[in-house]
């Protein structure tokens, strides 16, 4: 089974402090992407990422940068986070394949607060 | 500008009934459709998907609708159990073929399944 692992469940920061969230698949995909839920909203994406040192905008990209240095790691920075950034964050993986699309395998999700 | 719309937040249905969790979207480039399934504290797993050229896919208890003239979807689940007690994202994608499309994900609605 394809594995996506986040760093941390929980995380207390506080308001002004660089965060680093970490994620790291374990089944050589090249697609990764870092989403945020929140309730009423859904599932937004924030930043992707289709190879290594590529990175895209996605829909809310405002206050996070993303870093890509090897395939199997996608970290997500809130460079001065602020309490609009507590959320839940999730980080999901996927190899593109012609002979079908499974969707994507999502870690379990690192539960922000910012104080 | 919500391209997939779950105009349901909530839903609560008895133990052993039907339950129906509706998503509509707007894009009609739109070419393949997927279900997850979240429950608290984790991450979205995958449940089932449909391509625009069907109509129906069918899973044990799971079976997915698309009426693409009215671009619309369901999910249905027969018979529901408690542990079916969870959010569930319709997601959206352009592509069937490849993978490195990113998925837009509904509001989610939040299925309670009480015996």
């Amino acid at each position: 089974d394809v594995k996506v692992t986040q760093s941390s469940r929980y995380l207390v920061k506080r308001t002004g402090e660089k965060v680093f969230l970490e994620c790291v698949q374990d089944m050589d995909h090249e697609n990764m992407f870092w989403y945020r839920q929140d309730p009423g909203l859904g599932l937004r994406l924030i930043y992707f990422s289709y190879d290594v040192k590529m990175k895209e905008k996605g829909d809310i990209p405002e206050g996070y940068s993303v870093s890509r240095e090897k395939k199997e790691r996608f970290s997500l920075i809130l460079e001065s986070a602020s309490t609009n950034q507590t959320s839940m964050y999730l980080c999901a993986s996927v190899r593109p394949d012609a002979t079908g699309n499974y969707g994507y395998t999502f870690g379990s999700g690192t539960r922000l607060t910012v104080v | 500008d919500q391209q997939v719309k779950q105009n349901s937040p909530s839903l609560s249905v008895q133990e052993g009934r039907i339950s129906i969790l509706n998503c509509d979207y707007t894009n009609s480039m739109f070419d393949y459709f997927l279900w997850y399934k979240k429950y608290p504290a984790e991450g979205p797993t995958f449940l089932i998907s449909i391509s625009s050229i069907k109509d129906k896919n069918e899973d044990g208890r799971f079976t997915v609708f698309l009426n693409k003239s009215a671009k619309h979807l369901s999910l249905h689940i027969v018979p529901s159990q408690p542990g079916d007690s969870a959010v569930y994202f319709c997601a959206a994608s352009p592509s069937t073929l490849y993978n490195t499309d990113k998925l837009i994900f509904g509001t989610g609605t939040r299925l309670q399944v009480f015996p």
